[in-house]
Formats: structure tokens, sequence, C-alpha cells
């Protein structure tokens, strides 16, 4: 499959523990964040996402925190499981209109030891 | 609910062949579609969007091109690959602004391209 986790940050975590993995993003203006997970060789897979009047927001076993005074956001997983392993990666969002534009970033890879 | 599809899901070609991937959204009518190449352990590059059929935005300069010939379909092409043009190809849909309380992009599973 599509080696996707090559030369990008690893986050080692033992099953069961809680993971943190952290982003800074790079536009002021950016108003809307979301988080994806990549498993080796498929597409991104929508997780969660957060809007700019909020800092903190929850699903399932997944919270994401938003600092935009530091333009900093963060996803932890609680009880982290092996299927969980993956690479993380968070991306920005703005604009209006008919296209808002994205900005991804490169990612961190996850590896829950079992 | 809507679904994502992306043939094929692999494919090796030569250098100088031509190039044809398919992207089809079923579950939803009028939405952006975007074409993203990833690099291995890189970011996702964004190639072309498309607001409307017949509508094509390029974010870069390449080899590749792109169509939209139904609201639901888009095709990325080329008419001579190069060997830079190996990588993992990404189709995403995302509602059309204003009709829904997200902007998120959905990705479907991908087309791995190999030019040797």
């Amino acid at each position: 499959g599509e080696s996707v986790g090559l030369h990008l940050p690893t986050l080692s975590v033992q099953e069961g523990d809680n993971s943190i993995i952290n982003c800074a993003y790079s536009n002021s203006a950016s108003d809307y964040f979301i988080w994806y997970k990549q498993e080796s060789g498929k597409g991104p897979q929508f997780i969660i996402d957060i809007r700019s009047n909020m800092d903190k927001r929850q699903g399932q076993r997944v919270t994401v925190l938003l600092n935009k005074t530091v333009k900093h956001l963060s996803l932890q997983i609680a009880a982290t499981q092996p299927g969980d392993s993956a690479v993380y990666f968070c991306a920005e969002a703005w604009g209006s209109g008919g296209y808002q534009k994205v900005t991804f970033g490169t990612g961190t890879k996850l590896q829950v030891i079992p | 609910s809507q679904t994502i599809h992306q043939w094929p899901a692999t494919l090796v070609q030569p250098v100088g062949s031509p190039l044809s991937l398919e992207c089809t959204v079923e579950g939803t009518s009028n939405p952006n579609l975007y074409w993203y190449r990833q690099a291995a352990g890189r970011g996702l590059q964004l190639l072309f969007y498309s607001v409307g059929i017949g509508q094509i935005s390029s974010e870069v300069p390449q080899n590749l091109s792109a169509s939209r010939p139904q609201d639901r379909q888009f095709i990325l092409s080329s008419k001579k690959l190069l060997l830079s043009d190996s990588g993992f190809y990404l189709c995403a849909w995302s509602p059309r602004p204003g009709t829904s309380h997200t902007d998120t992009q959905y990705f479907g599973p991908g087309t791995r391209l190999t030019v040797l």
C-alpha cells in the first residue's frame, strides 16, 4: 500500500493510553479546521472538525482543541487502540463564496504498541 | 448516504502513455470536487477543483488536466505521462457552500499511479 508514513514525525503510544497529536496552522484567517485519519493505502477519513468560534469539540473517544492565539490545534484520542494506528493530519480552511480554500498538514504517524 | 468512488485502484503506466482516472460521487448533488496528489510522507497537493459542470480551476501548472462532464463525475487526464507524475491520487467532494453546516472534504479511496 501507499507508504504515507515515510519521513513523518511519529508518536508511539501504549495501547490503552491517551494520545495527543498536535498541529500548527498558518493562516490567522482560517475559520474551520478538520482532523483526518489515513491508513496505509487508503484515502483520508474525516474524524472531527471544529469552527473558529469554538475552542473544544468532543466526539467518540476524540477531542479537538483549538487555540487561536497561538494558532495551534490538537487531537486527543482516549484509550488508544491498535486500530487507531495511522497517519493523522489536520486541515485549515478559509474563504467564502463558491469555494473554500483548504490547506492540509503533512501529518503525524501514530503507532500503537499492543 | 454519500459515497465516492475512484478507479482504478492501482495503475502502472509507461512514460509517454496517456492517463485517465475517474471519480464519481453518489448521494449528493452539485458537490464541489477536487483532485489531489499525495507523495509519500508529504501533505496533499491540490491539483484541480470544480464548483460545477465544465468549471475547472487549476492550482498548479503541470502535465495533467481535469474535466467534469457530469455533475458527479470528475476525470483526471494526461496526454503523456512523466516519471514525476507517479503518486497517490485522491479525489474529494464537499457540499456546495450554503447547502450544509459543514465544509468538510470527503475523500475517495485513491489511485496509486506508478509511471515507469
